[in-house]
């Protein structure tokens, strides 16, 4: 069965940084596309990134651009979103998803990871 | 700017009763739509994919319709477990959702 499990978030102090890793596993890893989503705390569902299966390209939404980047690591079946100049609205459940048919829709979705931006 | 605006925002009905759950685009999007279920605590699920097929293991109680701007997810039978909030999801400018329906007991 697939599963998507999130690691790496904690508080951080606004204008730090933080790494986040989602360990794949259950499916064809270097298959498929791969995505971050955000959810503020009582707040709706916000997409952040999308690497594609090969990692040959990277889309970003516009919140985040120039600050965080999405990587993977197909040798590890491992998912990475470096952020950095963090910033308190960026304080969110952090999920990585998977990718459904190159559609651009979220099949299956890991637990969450929750980042605090916060001095 | 590309908008997702889901309606109502919050829906009070007893199970047994029918949901009907609007998604309204602000431009065509032909049929590239999906919907997800969320529930508290939990990561959203997948529901309905480009607009009317269900994904694997979605009850046949969910079913999803529209093209262009306007969408419906409707829930035939309302189950006690159905009590969630759901999210409209499309790709256009990249990836926007809608800001949910909240699905409440009556």
């Amino acid at each position: 069965q697939v599963q998507l499990v999130e690691s790496g978030g904690g508080v951080v102090q606004p204008g730090g940084s933080l790494r986040l890793s989602c360990a794949a596993s259950g499916f064809t890893f270097n298959h498929y596309g791969m995505h971050w989503v955000r959810q503020a705390p009582g707040k709706g569902l916000e997409w952040v990134a999308f690497i594609r299966y090969d990692g040959s390209d990277e889309y970003y939404g516009d919140s985040v651009k120039g600050r965080f980047a999405i990587s993977r690591d197909n040798s590890k079946n491992m998912l990475y979103l470096q952020m950095n100049s963090l910033r308190s609205e960026d304080t969110a459940m952090y999920y990585c998803a998977k990718d459904f048919r190159d559609r651009y829709y979220f099949e299956y979705w890991g637990q969450g990871a929750l980042v605090t931006v916060s001095s | 700017e590309f908008v997702l605006t889901q309606s109502p925002a919050t829906l009070s009905l007893s199970p047994g009763e029918r949901a009907t759950l609007s998604c309204r685009a602000s431009q065509s999007v032909i049929s590239y739509l999906a919907w997800y279920q969320q529930k508290p605590g939990q990561a959203p699920r997948l529901l309905i994919y480009d607009a009317s097929n269900r994904a694997t293991g979605i009850p046949a109680r969910f079913s999803g319709s529209g093209s262009g701007t306007d969408f419906t997810l409707t829930i035939s039978r309302l189950e006690p477990e159905d009590f969630a909030l759901y999210y409209c999801q499309h790709r256009s400018n990249w990836i926007t959702f809608g800001q949910g329906t909240r699905l409440e007991i009556k």
